[in-house]
């Protein structure tokens, strides 16, 4: 069955230190999407990329998609404490079935 | 954005008895609502997927009977854990599709079952 694989599964810097997070799926995925998740809160969507190779920013925020559609990557620029979180990236698969199949995730803690 | 609730977020049950948990998406129509379960520190699992009007598709070693699942309306969807057992002591969340994006999806707060 598909699998979405997250490295690294913990992740702790110092504040103002950068991040990052890669994802990678079993099988190609027709859009891949990156979900944020505060302790004891539900996952927030934080954005979606579609075309191969897509690069997409948000602030401190880079979002990549590999060129094969199988990977893609979080990036934070110079962490801060609301960056605390478990971060997800979900793909959907090429079948249609237009359901989520979301990675291990990778918990991210600041140290201030 | 678009905004999905939950009810309960919080129910704890006796072992055997059955509870049902409600999605709803409170300013859209989602047409397709999904169900996931998330044990402690790890990832959402993706249980079934509802469909307004006709039977949900369960992924596979997610037993129908045991997790009974019904979307009457475009804004509610159900799902009623049958015989429940510790075991079946978790997160469950719910996420719905807003038609008017294409992808994305927003989740509700989430329910934590604790069955005794």
């Amino acid at each position: 069955g598909q699998q979405v694989m997250q490295i690294p599964q913990y992740q702790h810097v110092q504040e103002g230190e950068d991040f990052t997070t890669y994802c990678n799926s079993s099988t190609t995925l027709s859009n891949i999407q990156w979900y944020k998740q505060r302790p004891g809160g539900h996952p927030v969507f934080l954005i979606q990329l579609v075309k191969s190779g897509e690069v997409k920013k948000q602030k401190r925020l880079t979002f990549q998609f590999g060129e094969a559609k199988k990977n893609s990557s979080l990036h934070i620029t110079a962490t801060q404490t609301t960056d605390v979180g478990t971060y997800f990236c979900a793909g959907d698969s090429l079948t249609g079935a237009n359901n989520l199949f979301f990675g291990t995730g990778t918990r991210l803690t600041v140290i201030p | 954005g678009a905004v999905v609730s939950q009810h309960p977020s919080r129910v704890i049950c006796k072992s055997g008895t059955s509870v049902k948990i409600e999605c709803r998406s409170l300013d859209f129509q989602a047409t397709t609502m999904f169900w996931y379960r998330q044990f402690p520190k790890k990832s959402l699992m993706l249980m079934a997927t509802s469909n307004e009007g006709s039977k949900a598709t369960y992924e596979q070693g997610v037993e129908k009977d045991k997790f009974l699942i019904n979307h009457a309306s475009l804004t509610l969807s159900t799902l009623t854990v049958t015989s429940a057992h510790p075991e079946d002591s978790s997160f469950y969340i719910c996420s719905a599709r807003d038609p008017r994006w294409a992808y994305e999806q927003y989740f509700g707060p989430g329910t934590r079952l604790t069955v005794t």
